[in-house]
């Protein structure tokens, strides 16, 4: 079942401008995490949040976690065309170690030169 | 970090036939994977944990008989859509965590996805 949203589902942008796009979820958790997925190819992991941070960055990316409002951001800055991808959220469930990530619906990220 | 290997990338079947996708940790052992479906432009649907040495666990509504996943090894897990349709056409991924760099609940790699399409 899916567990988060994400919104935008589309989003366009020049290069050079930020790009911020916003994932909610429903359930208590242990972390959050940020995957891209280029077109017709894999997952590749981005950042990972623990449910007691509250904000984390990793080269271009900032990410936010409001466990009160159970929602998240996260942040490109200086966008580039080759960020161009969708980017999912993904929640681990509290307290059930070893079980998959739930995916939210993603948002498709374009970035034009 | 952890690589995960997934095979076919693309089939094409017909009706009724069965199909065998494989999902390999090349660098790490997985005592436990994950098998993912995605529809065009949608997200990723969890079909079945499957547990190296015992029986996967399926998602609700996700067919066990349709959907075949057997976990031999720690290294390899097969997902056989049996008797496929149509509407078995899809975009199967797989994942897996390295425990000894994810712990339980951290990232998790995925293959490159197999895309089938059924005629």
């Amino acid at each position: 079942s899916q567990q988060g949203e994400e919104d935008p589902q589309a989003l366009s942008i020049q290069e050079g401008e930020n790009a911020t796009m916003n994932c909610s979820y429903k359930t208590s958790i242990n972390n959050l995490q940020w995957y891209r997925q280029n077109s017709g190819r894999g997952l590749v992991h981005l950042i990972l949040i623990r449910s007691n941070e509250r904000e984390k960055h990793s080269g271009r990316l900032r990410v936010t976690l409001d466990t009160s409002k159970k929602s998240s951001s996260l942040l490109i800055t200086a966008s580039r065309a080759a960020d161009t991808a969708s980017y999912f959220c993904a929640t681990a469930a509290l307290n059930q170690a070893g079980t998959a990530l739930i995916f939210g619906k993603g948002t498709t990220l374009s970035v034009s030169s | 970090g952890a690589v995960v290997s997934q095979h076919p990338s693309r089939v094409i079947c017909k009706s009724g036939t069965s199909v065998k996708i494989e999902c390999r940790s090349l660098d790490f052992q997985a005592t436990t994977m994950f098998w993912y479906r995605q529809f065009p432009k949608k997200s990723l649907m969890l079909m079945a944990t499957s547990n190296e040495g015992s029986k996967a666990t399926y998602e609700q509504g996700v067919e066990k008989d349709k959907f075949l996943i057997n976990h031999a090894s720690l290294t390899l897990s097969t997902l056989t859509v049996t008797s496929a349709h149509p509407e078995d056409s899809s975009f199967y991924i797989c994942s897996a965590r390295d425990l000894s760099t994810s712990g339980n609940t951290g990232e998790l790699f995925f293959g490159e996805g197999s895309r089938l399409t059924v005629l």
